[in-house]
């Protein structure tokens, strides 16, 4: 157990429709971190959070959104589903920085069918 | 912005034997650090290895050591006495500790008995 606890594991939704995927970060750990990973590709940077306000933005859709809530918890929002949104979806947190890396979650496996 | 370039996208080494994985990197920063992780066949993403710029040292952390090369922005990480347990795939990744970790497309290991 990393410390980092994403749900849910799996997830299958049709086209168009909308899902929260869920992180709860280390303990101690201020940062959260979305990473996209499509099959058989490297992890896509999707956005940060720090202490409840958004830090970094990468190659995140419009369709898709995110917050950290004062217990620190994220939340990553997806809508207007399509198929090329199915994807291993990873939480990690840090203290701060990422002098000393990330620790990941499981990741969330969603399926756009 | 850092760029990463993980050119071998497959690799294979015998048991016991030692492989070692490339990578290189393109960035501004004059401090920053480079991690490489792993994700086994279980997808989660492990921290195998930490090495910070401004040390000429090369880290080690047991079988796993890397060959920094800060002037020719290259960082390869030596996989000695492999094991079946190595099996992954394994993204190199630099950070200035300021921005969000930039993974490469990855290598993928596979150790074969």
């Amino acid at each position: 157990d990393s410390g980092v606890t994403q749900t849910p594991k799996h997830l299958i939704t049709a086209t168009g429709q909308r899902v929260t995927l869920r992180c709860s970060p280390r303990s101690g750990d201020l940062s959260v971190y979305w990473y996209q990973q499509s099959l058989d590709q490297g992890l896509q940077f999707l956005i940060q959070y720090y202490n409840g306000e958004e830090r970094a933005k990468g190659n995140i859709l419009e369709r898709f959104s995110a917050q950290q809530f004062p217990d620190l918890h994220s939340e990553l929002n997806l809508s207007s589903l399509e198929l090329g949104d199915s994807a291993l979806y990873f939480c990690a947190s840090s203290v701060e920085k990422s002098f000393y890396g990330y620790t990941f979650g499981s990741g969330t496996r969603l399926t756009v069918v | 912005a850092q760029t990463v370039t993980q050119s071998q996208p497959e690799m294979s080494v015998q048991e016991a034997e030692t492989v070692t994985l490339s990578c290189t990197y393109d960035t501004s920063e004059n401090n920053y650090y480079l991690f490489w992780y792993k994700q086994p066949p279980s997808r989660q993403m492990i921290l195998v290895i930490r090495q910070e710029a401004y040390k000429q040292q090369n880290a080690t952390e047991n079988r796993f050591s890397v060959n920094f090369q800060k002037a020719a922005k290259s960082f390869s990480l030596k996989i000695s006495d492999s094991q079946l347990g190595d099996t992954a795939m394994y993204f190199c990744a630099p950070s200035s500790g300021n921005t969000p970790l930039v993974f490469g497309k990855g290598t993928r290991l596979s150790v074969i008995a």
